[in-house]
């Protein structure tokens, strides 16, 4: 089985600022990696996702996240957060060979004028 | 292309009454999701389909959930009979290949569930 933990429930950030979005993961075999955004009353959409090869993925909206086997790590990061990114963010797991995703409980990014 | 429809955005019912909620995937998609999510936690997958077949329900409360999909298009997701413990917004996702692969999950708006 695996799982996910994002320790951080909410990040306050200034505008312009950057951000970065912890997610640890735990798994017995190796594992897809995806971060999903939810703005207010909306649905979840798909940010980034790590699949193979580079470890530095890039995403919609400026975000990148960066895979860390060792630390079975998946932070999130942006370097000038906006308003508009407000939102709650999920990292989310999928072992390889299945389609099955498991959701981290989540953290609000909260960007402050 | 639209993207997945939900319905009714909202409902309100009492403890022991029965709700249903409708599902219509993205065109052409094989595999559609119903997660739960409660207030403050992250999405649980419920149960997903493989065209018009489960392929996992492990996590869904069969005494009191039931999901169809019978045309392999859209689906049905209901409670019968709801407890307060099942307020909860209910997601539907869709992904176009049939399985295997790490295929993006696109979400419907959700249906919100509050029940007293």
């Amino acid at each position: 089985a695996q799982s996910v933990t994002q320790l951080d429930s909410q990040v306050p950030v200034f505008e312009e600022a950057p951000v970065e979005l912890r997610c640890n993961y735990s798994s017995s075999v190796s594992v897809y990696l995806f971060w999903y955004v939810q703005y207010p009353n909306q649905g979840l959409q798909l940010l980034l996702k790590y699949l193979s090869g580079s470890t530095l993925v890039k995403g919609i909206n400026g975000f990148e996240a960066e895979f860390n086997k060792s630390q079975t790590s998946f932070h999130l990061r942006k370097p000038s957060v906006h308003i508009s990114d407000t939102a709650e963010y999920f990292c989310a797991v999928t072992p390889r060979g299945y389609q099955k995703v498991t959701f981290g409980t989540g953290t609000k990014l909260q960007v402050i004028p | 292309e639209a993207g997945v429809a939900q319905s009714p955005r909202y409902k309100i019912i009492e403890k022991r009454q029965s709700v249903a909620f409708w599902c219509n995937p993205i065109s052409g998609h094989a595999t559609l999701y119903w997660y739960q999510q409660i207030l403050g936690q992250g999405p649980k997958l419920l149960i997903q389909f493989q065209n018009n077949g489960v392929v996992d329900d492990s996590q869904l409360p069969k005494d009191r959930f039931s999901a169809e999909r019978l045309k392999g298009v859209d689906s049905t997701l209901k409670i019968q009979p709801a407890k307060l413990e099942d307020s909860a917004v209910y997601l539907c996702a869709s992904t176009f290949l049939a399985g295997g692969s790490p295929d993006t999950q696109y979400f419907g708006p959700g249906t919100r569930l509050t029940v007293l």
